[in-house]
């Protein structure tokens, strides 16, 4: 099936910004889906489709999707932006959501 | 504003039965699929399989299958997962989400706050 890679860990200092991975073969055919996860609260959808931001999501999250790499991007990263994130895509030969394996953002 | 409201953790004996739900609000519960996602201690997220309220189709992953049952009750709005005999490699939180379409395939764009299932002798 469809395997989904993620880099386990990515730190940043606060006002940078931060750029998290994900690899699959041809991911740009798929379309792309990142979660935010803190600690002790639910996923938060926070791009679908590669690029687009549910509302109440800010601008400083951004997503692309090209050849064989998705990122989410955070600008200007804030202290309460450390979480776990993880993408998504839609696996059509098993017909169901495969998620990677999480990154987890560090605010230095 | 909608909302998946899950019920509370659970602590259990292996062997024993279990079931866990998800009650929606604030939106056509029987328009979506909802899908249970498990994360299972200092682990990523796995999708278990879904369920479709409007007339309990439900859908496994291969993971699953055999392992656990998703069952719906439109009346009440309420999506439940359950377990027939608990193993202690149950022990995890448990999600509920929504299911929408997206362009190529399904995202969750509503997440219940999870049930943390723990089984232990």
């Amino acid at each position: 099936s469809y395997v989904l890679t993620q880099p386990p860990s990515v730190s940043v200092a606060p006002g940078q910004t931060a750029s998290i991975t994900c690899g699959g073969s041809n991911i740009r055919s798929k379309s792309v889906h990142w979660y935010q996860r803190k600690p002790g609260q639910a996923p938060l959808l926070v791009v679908y489709d590669d690029s687009d931001r549910p509302s109440g999501i800010p601008e400083r999250f951004s997503g692309s999707n090209s050849g064989n790499t998705a990122t989410l991007t955070i600008s200007r990263v804030e202290a309460g932006d450390e979480a776990d994130f993880y993408c998504q895509v839609w696996d059509r030969s098993s017909d169901h959501p495969i998620f990677g394996g999480g990154t987890k953002l560090t605010v230095l | 504003e909608v909302q998946l409201v899950q019920s509370g953790a659970e602590v259990k004996k292996p062997g024993e039965s279990l079931k866990i739900s998800c009650k929606g609000s604030g939106y056509s519960f029987t328009d979506y699929w909802i899908g249970w996602v498990r994360q299972m201690p200092g682990k990523g997220l796995e999708w278990m399989g879904m369920i479709y309220p409007g007339d309990s189709d439900a859908r496994y992953s291969p993971s699953f299958q055999g392992q656990v049952t998703f069952s719906a009750d439109k009346s009440i709005s309420t999506a439940y997962l359950q377990w027939s005999s608990l193993k202690a490699s149950d022990t995890a939180m448990y999600y509920c989400a929504r299911h929408v379409i997206g362009r190529y395939g399904d995202y969750m764009d509503v997440w219940g706050k999870g049930t943390t299932v723990s089984v232990s002798s």
